[in-house]
């Protein structure tokens, strides 16, 4: 199975800021097919995870532009610009691109 | 609106089943592609199993392989999670989830506690 692993575990940020979180992947997740299934979910407190980054960079239906994703291969980052406080939550890489589907173990993000 | 409606948890013994069931609605169900994901009190995520749009092809991982079984009623836009066997290890909320592996939509989640 593809190994996801994020870091930092948690951080820390004041309302404004920016933050990346990494996310880095036991195999090359380019798909046979040329796409990367690389995506990036937010659970906030209480919630269900929502569906944030698609495809590494292509925010999902009503995402604010706040949230960006890049990278390539095995390595991936989310950035959070201009944080606000609903940003706060757990968040969790996801890859699609070999079965079984596997997750990241969550960024805690926490608001300063 | 698309939504996502479990339903079936609760308190099950080692070694017995339960079957959950999600309802859902908002979109062309029999377009989709489903899944149940599951993740266990403080801990990640699971992928737990999909099923075809058709209901045609099944899939799960090797922790729930020969225990679990997906199925769907396109007729009545139903998704369903027969868990028989269960362990503690299979303690979790379960969530309905739609379009494997992107999982674009999640519903609220039902607790399972597999206990004696």
């Amino acid at each position: 199975d593809v190994v996801m692993t994020q870091t930092p575990v948690s951080l820390s940020v004041s309302l404004g800021g920016q933050v990346s979180i990494s996310c880095r992947s036991s195999q090359s997740l380019v798909h046979n097919n040329g796409n990367t299934y690389l995506s990036w979910y937010l659970q906030k407190p209480g919630q269900s995870p929502q569906l944030l980054i698609y495809k590494v960079s292509n925010r999902f239906s009503g995402i604010s532009d706040r949230f960006s994703g890049s990278g390539s291969g095995t390595d991936f980052t989310l950035k959070i610009s201009r944080v606000e406080p609903d940003d706060l939550g757990v968040y969790y890489c996801g890859q699609g691109t070999q079965y079984p589907p596997t997750f990241g173990s969550g960024t805690k993000l926490e608001i300063k | 609106e698309v939504q996502l409606v479990e339903t079936g948890g609760g308190l099950v013994q080692p070694g017995r089943s339960l079957k959950l069931s999600c309802v859902a609605s908002g979109f062309t169900f029999n377009n989709y592609w489903m899944s149940w994901t599951r993740q266990a009190p403080g801990k990640g995520l699971e992928w737990v199993a999909s099923i075809t749009n058709s209901g045609g092809s099944t899939y799960y991982p090797d922790s729930v392989k020969g225990r679990f079984t997906i199925s769907r009623d396109n007729a009545q836009n139903t998704l369903y999670l027969q868990m028989n066997s269960l362990r503690s290890e299979d303690t979790a909320t379960y969530y309905c989830t739609r379009r494997p592996p992107l999982f674009d939509y999640w519903g609220q989640g039902v607790m399972v506690t597999v206990s004696s």
